[in-house]
């Protein structure tokens, strides 16, 4: 069965502190890996797609990597307006466009 | 990426009415939204694929008469919840799929807080 598992499921640190937040699945071919930032009260907002293994992409403090197994998202030196939920999302290969989310990672950064 | 736009934002009605939510594509033309629910602290739950031209495709264990869709044009699907009751109180929030290099990165709209008194 197709599944994505994120953690931790809280986080917090202290503003500069990087950390890494994990995304792992079990799908039977992968599309695509996807990652959203949601803030509360909003819709998810698009970060990174990524393909395949070894691929990796940055934006500004966030960068996400891609194995067989997981994801990562590295958030270096966090400010505390990337505090939101990081959403990970897969799409299996086959004929449908459906995504299948984690339960996501609340993360607070501190001033 | 993909401008996706809802409306209302938000919404409260009495129980045993109907509310009506539209999504809509700004950008480009859309044949294909998906519809998701998400209650406080858990994740989107898809519950239906909406097809422009043609019926939607309702998730297992989701009402297709109680949540009717229209995908009424290329950029505009509306999703109804009718005869809404208290457990209908959720935040609703649509998605585009848009090709950014093969695999269709969804694009999703601001939500919609439904409150059913």
């Amino acid at each position: 069965e197709d599944q994505v598992t994120q953690s931790p499921e809280a986080l917090r640190l202290q503003e500069g502190e990087s950390s890494s937040l994990n995304c792992s699945y079990t799908v039977s071919g992968l599309r695509g890996l996807f990652w959203y930032r949601q803030d509360p009260g909003k819709g998810p907002e698009f970060l990174f797609t990524l393909y395949s293994a070894g691929e990796e992409k940055e934006k500004e403090r966030l960068k996400a990597t891609l194995t067989k197994k997981e994801s990562f998202l590295h958030i270096t030196a966090p400010k505390p307006e990337d505090s939101a939920t990081y959403l990970c999302a897969v799409r299996r290969l086959g004929g449908t466009y459906k995504y299948i989310f984690g339960t996501g990672t609340r993360l607070k950064v501190l001033a | 990426g993909a401008v996706v736009s809802q409306h209302p934002s938000w919404v409260i009605c009495k129980s045993g009415t109907s509310v009506k939510i539209e999504c809509r594509s700004l950008d480009f033309q859309a044949t294909t939204m998906f519809w998701y629910r998400q209650f406080p602290k858990q994740s989107l739950m898809l519950m239906a694929t909406s097809n422009e031209g043609s019926k939607a495709t309702y998730e297992q264990g989701v009402e297709k008469d109680k949540f009717l869709i229209n995908h009424a044009s290329l950029t505009l699907s509306t999703l109804t919840v009718t005869s809404a009751h208290p457990e209908d109180s959720s935040f609703y929030i649509c998605s585009i799929p848009k090709d950014g290099g093969g695999a269709d990165t969804q694009y999703f709209g601001p939500g919609t807080r439904l409150t059913v008194l």
